[in-house]
């Protein structure tokens, strides 16, 4: 079965500091994935995506993510995090299996420090 | 203004009564969704639709109904509401003619079931 794992459920940094959200998905296919980003209070905005090409790709705010085959995963990174940067963060695989879906991981939730 | 819509925000309610939550969107896309978020547990998909005559059930539909009353309208109505559907709900719309469904989410609505 298709499953998205985030395998921290939340991650302190300080301001200043590198970030790394993990993400594994499990899909047979060629995997559609996404970062989306949720500040408290708000819906979901998508911080990136990957579905071909490049797999380091470049997202807004400062992030990028890397597609690794071989190990299934797609991690979120940023060099330098900042205070406006807290919030909960979801990876997403897309599936096209007649229609097209998307399952989300759990969520993890980034606190930053001063 | 926001491109999707919810109303109400926040709502409470008690055991065994109607709710319905409803979902506008002024993008202009063919699809739509509800998904409820529980922490720990990510999103997880209730209904969609792809077009104002297709619905579809998602992973957690019991319990739930939905009407796609216009391109532009979603509606979820939880019949006889019970504490375990306290949650916050999302509704999602994407555009069928991207590859990769980016998804545009609302601002949510907290039901509370007493």
């Amino acid at each position: 079965a298709q499953s998205v794992t985030q395998p921290d459920i939340h991650i302190t940094v300080s301001e200043g500091a590198s970030l790394e959200l993990r993400c594994n998905y499990s899909y047979g296919a060629t995997p559609y994935l996404f970062w989306y980003v949720q500040s408290p209070g708000q819906g979901l905005q998508l911080l990136l995506k990957y579905f071909s090409g490049d797999t380091l790709v470049q997202g807004i705010k400062g992030f990028e993510a890397e597609f690794k085959r071989s190990q299934s995963s797609f991690n979120l990174r940023k060099p330098s995090v900042h205070w406006s940067d807290a919030a909960e963060y979801f990876c997403a695989v897309g599936l096209n299996t007649g229609g097209f879906k998307t399952i989300f991981g759990a969520g993890t939730r980034l606190f930053v420090k001063a | 203004d926001a491109d999707v819509t919810q109303t109400p925000r926040n709502r409470i309610t008690k055991t065994g009564k109607r709710i319905m939550l409803e979902c506008s969107q002024t993008k202009g896309h063919d699809r739509m969704y509800w998904y409820r978020q529980d922490p720990g547990l990510g999103l997880r998909l209730i209904y969609y639709s792809f077009d104002v005559k297709d619905i579809n059930k998602g992973e957690i539909s019991d319990g739930y109904s939905v009407s796609r009353q216009a391109q532009a309208k979603f509606s979820l109505s939880l019949e006889s509401a019970i504490p375990n559907q306290t949650a916050l709900y999302f509704c999602a719309t994407s555009d069928r003619t991207y590859i990769t469904d980016t998804q545009y989410f609302g601002p949510g609505t907290r039901l509370t079931v007493l």
